[in-house]
């Protein structure tokens, strides 16, 4: 058990439709990092959150958005869904000031577009 | 632009030999490179670390290589156990931390 929680771990919707999906970092860990894998390949960087702020993004679509709240959870929202962002979201926390650096994965949320 | 590549989709090892898989990287920023696990279902799991200004690290059966000259490191299992087949991904990111970026993976196969 990482510690990161991710939550739902499934989600079927339809094309159009809007999901939320939600992260409870480690405690303690200010960082979160949320990651796209689409069918068996690599993990894509969507997006980081260090303490509440946005701190970098990577190729995150302008139909998608995230946030980081007080309490350090986040949740990313996709939106206007195509078929083709059928895939396993994971979220992972980082205390990152230790200077190591390691990100810790939550499950994942797998969703699928039909 | 895949900055960290794998370009072995597969290994397939017989238990108790040696298991090295492989990963180069183009950006020469990169401070901290990483090896990842992922078991089916599961979120990956972090493995093994090494720092830009090291070129070896080691943790039980795991050791890690980083060559910068040539971009490259490499993970090395010894010795393999049947219970290491899973996907194998390397990472690596900036001094900052703010991306981390992964290959594509290598899918472990360890035979009994």
């Amino acid at each position: 058990d990482s510690g990161v929680t991710q939550t739902p771990k499934h989600l079927i919707t339809a094309t159009g439709q809007r999901v939320t999906l939600r992260c409870s970092p480690r405690s303690g860990d200010l960082s979160v990092y949320w990651y796209q894998q689409s069918l068996d390949q690599g993990l894509q960087f969507l997006i980081q959150y260090y303490n509440g702020e946005e701190r970098a993004k990577g190729n995150i679509l302008e139909r998608f958005s995230a946030q980081q709240f007080p309490d350090l959870h986040s949740e990313l929202n996709l939106s206007s869904l195509e078929l083709g962002d059928s895939a396993l979201y994971f979220c992972a926390s980082s205390v990152i000031d230790r200077g190591h650096g390691e990100l810790f994965f939550g499950e994942g949320s797998r969703l699928t577009v039909l | 632009d895949q900055q960290v590549k794998q370009n072995s989709p597969s290994l397939s090892v017989q238990e108790g030999r040696i298991s090295i898989l492989n990963c180069d990287y183009t950006n020469s920023m990169f401070d901290y490179f990483l090896w990842y696990k992922k078991y089916p279902a599961e979120g990956p799991t972090f493995l093994i670390s090494i720092s830009s200004i090291k070129d070896k690290n080691e943790d039980g059966r795991f050791t890690v290589f980083l060559n910068k000259s040539a971009k490259h490191l490499s993970l090395h299992i010894v010795p393999s156990q049947p219970g290491d087949s899973a996907v194998y991904f390397c990472a690596a990111s900036p001094y900052n931390f703010n991306k981390f970026y992964f290959g594509s993976g290598t899918k472990l196969n360890v035979k009994p």
